[in-house]
């Protein structure tokens, strides 16, 4: 069955630390890849995407994703933590002819001044 | 640009009440759409679909239903609350097995 694991329920950094957020998908094929921030009572916002080609992504706010084939891992990153990046993560995989991704259960980012 | 609507933002009802919450699309064509629910510390979970006009399909079985009666429109319907259907619903739009888009919710409180 098609899954999206984020291992980490909470992470908290300090202001201005690096961030790594884990996802882990299985797949039959190499999926469709995407990550997703939630402020608190908003909807889901696309930080990235990947669909093929270069394995390192940009995407808004200053994030970045490796898609890693060989460990079934699409991590999402960022060099400087912002306070205001304090929210709720999702990771989500879809195949190709697919409309319905699978998400992950999400990971809380906690940041600390 | 595209861009999705979803309202109330913020709805209170009783117990045994109706609901009919509503979501619209603009600046697309024929977009595949979705309704999510967000219970309080959970993930997402998919409660119906759709592909076209009149084609829903339901994830989870239970006391809700959805409609689209426009190519654009989405509607989110109960014809008696329970207290277990309280939480956060979220309207989304993608084309194909493109990314979804979503909108702002609207947090759905019973008493």
């Amino acid at each position: 069955a098609q899954s999206v694991t984020q291992p980490d329920i909470h992470i908290t950094v300090s202001e201005g630390a690096s961030l790594e957020l884990r996802c882990n998908y299985s797949y039959g094929a190499t999926p469709y890849l995407f990550w997703y921030v939630q402020s608190p009572g908003q909807g889901l916002q696309l930080l990235l995407k990947y669909f093929s080609g270069d394995t390192l992504v940009q995407g808004i706010k200053g994030f970045e994703a490796e898609f890693k084939r060989s460990q079934s891992s699409f991590n999402l990153r960022k060099p400087s933590v912002h306070w205001s990046d304090a929210a709720e993560y999702f990771c989500a995989a879809g195949a190709g002819g697919s409309y319905i991704p699978t998400f992950g259960r999400g990971t809380s980012l906690i940041v600390h001044p | 640009s595209q861009t999705i609507h979803q309202w109330p933002a913020t709805l209170v009802q009783p117990v045994g009440s109706p609901l009919s919450l509503e979501c619209t699309v603009e600046g697309t064509s024929n977009p595949n759409l979705y309704w999510y629910r967000q219970a309080a510390g959970r993930g997402l979970q998919l409660l119906f679909y759709s592909v076209g006009i009149g084609q829903i399909s339901s994830e989870v079985p239970q006391n809700l239903s959805a409609s689209r009666p426009q190519d654009r429109q989405f509607i989110l319907s109960s014809k008696k609350l329970l207290l277990s259907d309280s939480g956060f619903y979220l309207c989304a739009w993608s084309e194909s097995s493109q990314p979804q888009h979503f909108g702002d919710g609207t947090r759905l409180s019973i008493l």
